[in-house]
């Protein structure tokens, strides 16, 4: 167990549609990724978050956006889903001190499935 | 900019032989390397990790070795087990950059 937890573990919905991706990064960790994977693109660096503010950005979709909030939760709110959206969307949080700087712990995933 | 290179997979193996998978990369400066694993329906983890040159990550049997000459951290077992049957990732992380650089990873199949 990572610590990180994430919510759905699977969501099923139609194309068109907006859904939100929830995270809660491992206790006393500032800093939440979201990554997508699929299987022709392997894993997308999205966007990451640190104590609340956007740090870094990637290849995130202007349909997409993201925020984290003052307990540290972090969002992906996805929107006008398209079949190509469907995905495995990951969360990692870091920021501990030594040993533990620049390692990642991943969350289970959210399985998104676009109808 | 970083970058990650991995062998492509799938890698299939009878219990008990031996593993390698190639890892190369471009990063400027010193990055920490890393390497992690998928299971089946699961996150990745980290598998082991190694911050300077020469450093060994160790960690369930496997090993890497940071080659800064050769720029590589190459992934061994020396005998690997169904229970290893997962995707391997390597990835790189540069001092000053937030953003982490993963390989496409490398899926390992063990049959019995």
């Amino acid at each position: 167990d990572s610590g990180v937890t994430q919510t759905p573990k699977h969501l099923i919905t139609a194309t068109g549609q907006r859904v939100t991706l929830r995270c809660s990064p491992r206790s006393g960790d500032l800093s939440v990724y979201w990554y997508q994977q699929s299987l022709d693109q392997g894993l997308q660096f999205l966007i990451q978050y640190y104590n609340g503010e956007e740090r870094a950005k990637g290849n995130i979709l202007e349909r997409f956006s993201a925020q984290q909030f003052p307990d540290l939760h972090s969002e992906l709110n996805l929107s006008s889903l398209e079949l190509g959206d469907s995905a495995l969307y990951f969360c990692a949080s870091s920021g501990g001190g030594p040993p533990h700087y620049n390692e990642q712990f991943f969350g289970p995933g959210t399985r998104l499935t676009v109808l | 900019g970083n970058s990650v290179t991995q062998m492509e997979g799938p890698v299939t193996l009878s219990e008990e032989a031996f593993l390698t998978i190639n890892c190369t990369y471009t990063a400027t400066g010193y990055p920490s390397l890393f390497w992690y694993v998928q299971y089946p329906g699961e996150g990745l983890q980290l598998l082991l990790k190694a911050t300077k040159a020469d450093d060994k990550g160790s960690n369930k049997g496997f090993e890497a070795t940071y080659r800064k000459e050769t720029t590589s951290f190459h992934l061994e077992k020396g005998s690997v087990q169904v229970s290893d049957s997962a995707v391997y990732f390597c990835a790189l992380s540069s001092r000053g950059s937030y953003i982490p650089t993963f390989g496409r990873g490398t899926s390992l199949i063990v049959h019995p």
